[in-house]
């Protein structure tokens, strides 16, 4: 079976510029999750969707940051405009709504504003 | 503040040695994860415990969750480099939701050849 697909995995972009990222989920999840990983902070919870509505947002750091989840097989984090403390990676993860919670992460989007 | 520490943050051995790395908190959680990150990848949980006191064993990991479920701790045997990474345990807290799943910042394990 197919795992958390991101891409791109790397994004190198210049300030002000906008970012999206993209996500998609395993199929049967109807959670899906967004963090941001940084070597000061580790890995923070930005946003997370059940059934594809936002359930909590309260770690989205400013209104620069925003994430959509259209349907149950794809979800994108936009930054607009990007600065360069965005400087993270950002992963996407994704798990059953019932049971243990468990979460299985794609491999991320490394991403570097300059 | 932190509501998941985890301890030692950086661990460096020999193969062939045994380490035992921990996570704790004064929270209560319903259920503990634990997942492993290797470089340029995304977590991959090993294990999830959920009863005080339960025991889990993968292969040459041991994984045990505290008697009053506030804590939790990794016991790995002879330790191969392949054991290399970060070792980031993940709670629940009781009677949350999941998006209460709480990440700690992780031990950072190196076992060198």
């Amino acid at each position: 079976d197919a795992g958390v697909i991101q891409s791109p995995r790397h994004e190198v972009t210049e300030m002000g510029q906008e970012v999206t990222l993209r996500c998609k989920p395993i199929s049967g999840h109807n959670s899906l999750f967004w963090y941001r990983q940084t070597m000061m902070r580790g890995l923070e919870l930005l946003i997370y969707f059940n059934n594809n509505v936002p359930i909590d947002d309260s770690g989205m750091p400013e209104d620069r940051f925003s994430a959509k989840m259209p349907n149950a097989s794809f979800s994108t984090l936009k930054i607009q405009p990007s600065e360069p403390r965005d400087s993270a990676v950002y992963f996407c993860a994704s798990s059953r709504t019932r049971g243990l919670y468990e979460q299985y992460f794609g491999p991320g989007t490394r991403l570097t504003v300059t | 503040t932190q509501l998941l520490e985890q301890s030692p943050q950086f661990l460096s051995i020999q193969e062939g040695e045994n380490l035992t790395v921990y996570c704790n908190s004064s929270s209560v959680f319903s259920s503990l994860q634990w997942y492993r990150q290797e470089p340029g990848e995304g977590p991959v949980l090993l294990v999830t415990v959920v009863t005080g006191g339960e025991v889990k064993k993968l292969k040459r990991l041991t994984f045990q969750f505290g008697d009053a479920r506030k804590d939790s701790s990794l016991h790995i045997t002879a330790a191969q480099p392949g054991d290399t990474g970060l070792y980031l345990c993940a709670g629940v807290k009781y009677g949350g939701s999941q998006g209460n799943l709480i990440f700690g910042k992780g031990t950072k394990l190196s076992v060198k050849p």
